[in-house]
């Protein structure tokens, strides 16, 4: 049983270009969310897709955005890069329905903006 | 109000000893708690999580003791093994927010063998 699957692994972007992240959740799930850590910090929140709708935001600005497929997989795509947003990014996925369905995690995409 | 504040930021325990993680929150609308292992180059991995209801939950050398009236709770780690090296997160999500998770700083723990 696949668990969630992010790509790539590593990416370098230079300041002002875009960017676009992918996540498969994991077998069964039907959320996606996506967070960001920074380096030596915990991640942050910046928003969660439910069938194919974008249904919670953290305080990122408009130059992150999303999508969700309907095989439920999801992208996040970041807008005219910034030196700061060089971060882990972690896609998280889980069950809509059932509150006590816990966020399983990707291993992240390392992005780094020069 | 939506900050979990997390201490300390790093420990250094002995093989066999205690590790304890403690976390503090302001927002009353928290109502499920787990704590994350994430190891180098690995996402956070779900280790123990606890609801208000409870004060404290246990799951093998793992413990998660809650006190809803002071609004901290902290992990346990006992009988600590070099295997367990690695940052420790604790985390808060708020009653219908649908998953949304705040996440403390984190704790590298090390233990020496």
């Amino acid at each position: 049983d696949a668990g969630v699957t992010q790509s790539p692994t590593h990416l370098i972007k230079t300041r002002g270009q875009q960017v676009t992240l992918r996540c498969s959740p994991k077998s069964g799930h039907d959320t996606v969310s996506w967070y960001q850590q920074a380096l030596g910090q915990g991640p942050q929140f910046i928003f969660q897709y439910y069938e194919e709708e974008e249904r919670q935001r953290g305080n990122f600005p408009d130059r992150f955005s999303g999508h969700q497929f309907p095989n439920y997989s999801s992208e996040l795509n970041v807008n005219a890069l910034l030196l700061g947003d060089s971060a882990l990014y972690l896609c998280a996925s889980t069950i809509q329905g059932f509150s006590n369905s816990p966020l399983h995690f990707g291993n992240g995409t390392r992005l780094t903006v020069t | 109000q939506q900050q979990v504040k997390q201490s300390p930021q790093s420990l250094i325990v002995q093989k066999g000893g205690i590790s304890i993680i403690n976390c503090a929150y302001e927002n009353t609308a928290f109502d499920y708690f787990p704590w994350y292992q994430q190891f180098p180059g690995k996402g956070p991995a779900l280790l123990i999580a606890i609801r208000p209801d409870v004060s404290e939950k246990k799951e093998g050398r793992f413990t998660i003791s809650f006190n809803k009236s002071a609004k901290q709770f902290s992990l346990h780690i006992m009988d600590s093994q070099p295997g367990d090296s690695a940052t420790y997160f604790c985390a808060a999500r708020i009653s219908g927010s649908a998953r949304q998770l705040t996440f403390g700083s984190g704790t590298q723990l090390t233990v020496l063998p």
